[in-house]
Protein backbone atom coordinates (compact mmCIF):
# COMPACT_ATOMS: atom_id res chain seq x y z
CA UNK A 1 0.00 0.00 0.00
CA UNK A 2 0.64 3.54 -0.19
CA UNK A 3 2.92 5.16 2.66
CA UNK A 4 5.23 8.15 3.48
CA UNK A 5 8.68 8.18 5.55
CA UNK A 6 9.15 11.59 7.03
CA UNK A 7 13.00 12.66 8.52
CA UNK A 8 12.46 11.78 11.94
CA UNK A 9 12.17 14.89 14.63
CA UNK A 10 12.61 16.55 16.69
CA UNK A 11 14.54 19.61 14.83
CA UNK A 12 16.23 22.14 16.62
CA UNK A 13 17.31 25.18 14.36
CA UNK A 14 18.54 28.93 15.27
CA UNK A 15 16.52 31.77 14.01
CA UNK A 16 17.39 32.09 10.59
CA UNK A 17 19.39 28.61 10.11
CA UNK A 18 18.52 26.30 6.61
CA UNK A 19 15.65 24.09 7.19
CA UNK A 20 15.32 20.49 5.40
CA UNK A 21 12.50 17.93 6.25
CA UNK A 22 12.92 14.95 4.57
CA UNK A 23 10.12 12.88 3.21
CA UNK A 24 9.93 9.81 0.58
CA UNK A 25 7.02 8.17 -0.45
CA UNK A 26 5.81 5.09 -1.70
CA UNK A 27 2.21 4.66 -4.23
CA UNK A 28 1.57 3.28 -7.30
CA UNK A 29 0.52 5.45 -10.33
CA UNK A 30 0.70 9.75 -9.92
CA UNK A 31 -0.47 10.55 -6.38
CA UNK A 32 -0.42 14.41 -5.28
CA UNK A 33 1.89 15.27 -3.10
CA UNK A 34 1.65 18.00 0.44
CA UNK A 35 2.82 19.01 3.50
CA UNK A 36 0.63 20.05 6.16
CA UNK A 37 1.67 22.13 9.62
CA UNK A 38 0.56 21.83 12.96
CA UNK A 39 1.03 25.44 15.03
CA UNK A 40 0.43 24.69 18.88
CA UNK A 41 -2.97 24.54 20.13
CA UNK A 42 -4.38 24.65 16.24
CA UNK A 43 -5.50 21.89 13.70
CA UNK A 44 -3.66 21.03 10.85
CA UNK A 45 -3.23 23.34 7.62
CA UNK A 46 -2.17 22.81 4.40
CA UNK A 47 1.07 24.37 3.99
CA UNK A 48 1.47 23.46 0.15
CA UNK A 49 1.37 21.25 -2.21
CA UNK A 50 2.41 19.62 -6.11
CA UNK A 51 0.30 17.54 -8.10
CA UNK A 52 2.57 16.28 -11.07
CA UNK A 53 6.12 15.47 -11.16
CA UNK A 54 8.48 18.33 -11.42
CA UNK A 55 5.91 20.68 -9.53
CA UNK A 56 7.40 23.10 -6.78
CA UNK A 57 5.07 24.09 -4.31
CA UNK A 58 5.76 27.04 -2.30
CA UNK A 59 4.29 29.39 0.39
CA UNK A 60 5.53 31.18 3.50
CA UNK A 61 9.15 30.96 2.23
CA UNK A 62 8.59 26.87 2.19
CA UNK A 63 9.40 25.33 -0.81
CA UNK A 64 9.12 21.77 -1.96
CA UNK A 65 9.84 19.92 -5.14
CA UNK A 66 7.76 16.98 -6.70
CA UNK A 67 10.22 14.41 -7.47
CA UNK A 68 9.60 11.43 -9.34
CA UNK A 69 12.48 9.68 -10.36
CA UNK A 70 13.42 9.67 -6.82
CA UNK A 71 10.11 9.68 -4.69
CA UNK A 72 10.80 12.37 -2.67
CA UNK A 73 8.86 16.07 -1.84
CA UNK A 74 11.25 17.26 0.75
CA UNK A 75 10.48 20.33 2.67
CA UNK A 76 12.89 23.58 2.69
CA UNK A 77 13.04 27.21 4.13
CA UNK A 78 16.04 29.32 3.63
CA UNK A 79 15.51 31.11 6.83
CA UNK A 80 13.56 30.13 9.72
CA UNK A 81 11.69 32.10 11.93
CA UNK A 82 10.66 31.56 15.45
CA UNK A 83 7.01 31.50 14.44
CA UNK A 84 7.73 28.57 12.21
CA UNK A 85 7.82 25.87 15.48
CA UNK A 86 4.92 23.64 14.54
CA UNK A 87 4.65 19.77 13.76
CA UNK A 88 5.09 19.25 10.23
CA UNK A 89 3.35 16.42 7.82
CA UNK A 90 4.04 15.15 4.79
CA UNK A 91 0.80 13.70 3.04
CA UNK A 92 -0.05 12.20 -0.32
CA UNK A 93 -3.21 11.48 -1.78
CA UNK A 94 -3.75 8.40 -4.63
CA UNK A 95 -4.46 9.14 -8.39
CA UNK A 96 -8.10 10.83 -7.82
CA UNK A 97 -9.75 13.60 -7.06
CA UNK A 98 -10.75 12.61 -3.14
CA UNK A 99 -9.30 10.15 -1.73
CA UNK A 100 -7.83 9.90 1.83
CA UNK A 101 -4.19 11.13 2.83
CA UNK A 102 -1.84 8.92 4.09
CA UNK A 103 0.69 11.06 6.30
CA UNK A 104 3.99 10.49 7.57
CA UNK A 105 4.90 10.66 11.04
CA UNK A 106 4.94 14.12 11.34
CA UNK A 107 8.46 16.14 12.21
CA UNK A 108 8.53 18.40 15.45
CA UNK A 109 10.34 21.56 14.72
CA UNK A 110 11.34 24.27 17.06
CA UNK A 111 13.35 27.22 16.36
CA UNK A 112 15.18 29.12 18.72
CA UNK A 113 15.64 33.06 18.65
CA UNK B 1 -16.78 31.17 6.38
CA UNK B 2 -16.72 28.91 9.38
CA UNK B 3 -14.17 26.20 8.99
CA UNK B 4 -14.40 22.68 9.93
CA UNK B 5 -15.17 22.27 14.00
CA UNK B 6 -15.17 19.34 16.13
CA UNK B 7 -16.60 18.96 19.74
CA UNK B 8 -15.19 18.05 22.25
CA UNK B 9 -11.52 19.50 21.98
CA UNK B 10 -10.70 16.98 25.06
CA UNK B 11 -12.21 14.40 26.65
CA UNK B 12 -11.16 12.07 29.22
CA UNK B 13 -13.06 8.71 30.11
CA UNK B 14 -12.04 5.50 31.89
CA UNK B 15 -12.30 2.32 30.10
CA UNK B 16 -14.89 1.05 28.71
CA UNK B 17 -17.39 4.01 28.85
CA UNK B 18 -18.56 5.23 25.44
CA UNK B 19 -17.92 8.97 23.92
CA UNK B 20 -19.37 10.46 21.48
CA UNK B 21 -16.91 12.89 18.95
CA UNK B 22 -19.38 15.50 16.72
CA UNK B 23 -17.48 16.94 13.29
CA UNK B 24 -18.93 19.64 11.36
CA UNK B 25 -17.60 20.08 7.98
CA UNK B 26 -17.44 23.36 5.96
CA UNK B 27 -20.60 24.15 4.44
CA UNK B 28 -21.25 22.27 1.10
CA UNK B 29 -18.14 19.96 1.66
CA UNK B 30 -19.25 16.53 0.23
CA UNK B 31 -16.59 14.61 1.41
CA UNK B 32 -16.00 14.36 5.27
CA UNK B 33 -12.82 11.94 6.86
CA UNK B 34 -11.57 10.94 10.01
CA UNK B 35 -8.35 10.62 11.06
CA UNK B 36 -6.38 9.22 14.14
CA UNK B 37 -3.08 10.03 15.63
CA UNK B 38 -2.16 8.03 18.33
CA UNK B 39 0.80 8.27 20.68
CA UNK B 40 2.59 10.68 18.45
CA UNK B 41 2.68 8.46 15.62
CA UNK B 42 1.34 9.14 11.99
CA UNK B 43 -2.11 10.10 11.26
CA UNK B 44 -4.14 7.17 10.20
CA UNK B 45 -7.07 7.60 7.82
CA UNK B 46 -10.29 5.89 9.54
CA UNK B 47 -13.02 6.36 7.43
CA UNK B 48 -14.32 8.78 4.58
CA UNK B 49 -18.17 10.04 3.72
CA UNK B 50 -19.92 11.11 0.54
CA UNK B 51 -22.45 13.01 1.79
CA UNK B 52 -24.36 10.38 4.18
CA UNK B 53 -23.02 7.43 2.55
CA UNK B 54 -19.57 5.42 3.77
CA UNK B 55 -17.33 5.57 0.96
CA UNK B 56 -14.05 3.94 2.48
CA UNK B 57 -14.62 2.32 6.05
CA UNK B 58 -10.98 0.58 5.72
CA UNK B 59 -9.17 2.70 8.67
CA UNK B 60 -11.90 1.72 10.91
CA UNK B 61 -9.97 -0.41 13.76
CA UNK B 62 -12.66 -2.38 15.27
CA UNK B 63 -16.40 -2.98 15.49
CA UNK B 64 -16.19 -0.60 18.74
CA UNK B 65 -16.06 2.54 16.44
CA UNK B 66 -18.97 3.50 14.93
CA UNK B 67 -19.42 6.54 12.40
CA UNK B 68 -22.74 8.53 11.17
CA UNK B 69 -23.29 11.31 8.96
CA UNK B 70 -27.05 11.85 9.25
CA UNK B 71 -28.28 13.89 6.40
CA UNK B 72 -25.14 14.19 5.03
CA UNK B 73 -24.16 17.40 7.09
CA UNK B 74 -22.63 16.73 10.27
CA UNK B 75 -20.58 13.56 11.54
CA UNK B 76 -20.16 11.87 14.87
CA UNK B 77 -17.44 9.19 15.58
CA UNK B 78 -18.65 6.91 18.81
CA UNK B 79 -16.30 4.51 20.46
CA UNK B 80 -17.93 1.73 22.59
CA UNK B 81 -16.38 0.67 24.80
CA UNK B 82 -13.23 2.56 24.77
CA UNK B 83 -10.20 1.08 25.28
CA UNK B 84 -7.02 2.24 26.52
CA UNK B 85 -5.56 2.29 23.25
CA UNK B 86 -7.85 4.10 21.46
CA UNK B 87 -6.07 7.40 23.33
CA UNK B 88 -5.20 9.66 20.74
CA UNK B 89 -5.80 13.14 18.39
CA UNK B 90 -8.97 12.29 16.42
CA UNK B 91 -9.13 14.69 13.01
CA UNK B 92 -11.74 15.43 10.75
CA UNK B 93 -11.78 16.94 7.37
CA UNK B 94 -13.91 18.04 4.43
CA UNK B 95 -13.56 18.38 0.95
CA UNK B 96 -15.64 19.57 -2.02
CA UNK B 97 -16.37 16.98 -4.69
CA UNK B 98 -14.95 19.54 -7.49
CA UNK B 99 -12.53 21.88 -6.76
CA UNK B 100 -8.79 22.20 -5.88
CA UNK B 101 -7.56 18.16 -6.35
CA UNK B 102 -8.12 16.77 -2.30
CA UNK B 103 -7.33 19.93 -0.69
CA UNK B 104 -8.69 18.63 2.69
CA UNK B 105 -9.52 21.02 5.07
CA UNK B 106 -8.82 20.05 8.93
CA UNK B 107 -10.93 21.09 12.04
CA UNK B 108 -8.75 21.55 15.77
CA UNK B 109 -9.15 17.79 16.69
CA UNK B 110 -9.93 16.21 19.97
CA UNK B 111 -7.99 14.78 22.07
CA UNK B 112 -9.18 11.90 23.56
CA UNK B 113 -7.76 10.14 26.80
CA UNK B 114 -8.60 6.33 27.53
CA UNK B 115 -7.74 5.88 31.36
Amino acid sequence: GDSVTQMEGPVTLSEEAFLTINCTYTATGYPSLFWYVQYPGEGLQLLLKATKADDKGSNKGFEATYRKETTSFHLEKGSVQVSDSAVYFCALSASGSARQLTFGSGTQLTVLP
Amino acid sequence: EAGVTQFPSHSVIEKGQTVTLRCDPISGHDNLYWYRRVMGKEIKFLLHFVKESKQDESGMPNNRFLAERTGGTYSTLKVQPAELEDSGVYFCASSLIRGARNEQFFGPGTRLTVL
